[in-house]
């Protein structure tokens, strides 16, 4: 069974702080990694997506990947409230993508 | 351009009903994936499907649920003979080739059984 495992939090970091999500999952064969962002009661939406070794930057994101380790991250920089929600980490199985539980993150002002 | 479109938002069946949860994906969009969400869960794969064709049904409950995706039309997921249990959070998600850039996620429908 592949897994995809994440803390689920809460996580609470005050506003302007740097936030750090972390995910780890089973397959070694997992080509893509994926962060979606889900706020309560919505739909999950793409941040970000990785597939290689290093870091990845866009805008306030950085997402990190490890193959070797079998580990992915998101950092938030610069927290707001508005970044409060399930962060939910997602890997390729083949031919679709396995999803963590997700960790919510607070925000508080 | 719209998104990946389903409906109904919001479904209530009572038990021993059938349930039909309809997607249209984007524009251009020939993937559909189905995902089930539980309260306070992740998100659980269901059903993988191209046009007229099923891919990955690995994770779809063994009885009553079936899915499509016709040529002409919407995908639908049917839920026969609905149980509390089957009470959840559904997502369709489209992608224009596979699993390479992420999917697009529709707004879900959530079925109540009662």
């Amino acid at each position: 069974q592949k897994e995809v495992e994440q803390n689920s939090g809460p996580l609470s970091v005050p506003e302007g702080a740097i936030a750090s999500l972390n995910c780890t999952y089973s397959d070694r064969g997992s080509q893509s990694f994926f962060w979606y962002r889900q706020y309560s009661g919505k739909s999950p939406e793409l941040i970000m997506s990785i597939y290689s070794n290093g870091d990845k930057e866009d805008g306030r994101f950085t997402a990190q990947l490890n193959k070797a380790s079998q580990y992915v991250s998101l950092l938030i920089r610069d927290s707001q409230p508005s970044d409060s929600a399930t962060y939910l980490c997602a890997v390729t199985d083949t031919d679709k993508l396995i999803f963590g539980t997700g960790t919510r993150l607070q925000v508080f002002p | 351009n719209a998104g990946v479109m389903q409906n109904p938002r919001h479904l209530v069946r009572r038990r021993g009903q059938e349930a039909r949860l309809r997607c249209s994906p984007m524009k251009g969009h020939s993937h559909v994936y189905w995902y089930r969400q539980l309260p306070e869960e992740g998100l659980k794969f269901m059903v993988y499907l191209q046009k007229e064709n099923i891919i990955d049904e690995s994770g779809m409950p063994k009885e009553r649920f079936s899915a499509e995706f016709p040529k002409e039309g919407p995908s639908i997921l049917r839920i026969q003979q609905v149980v509390r249990g089957d009470s959840a959070a559904y997502f369709c998600a489209s992608s224009q080739s596979g699993t390479n850039y992420g999917y697009t996620f529709g707004s879900g429908t959530r079925l109540t059984v009662v």
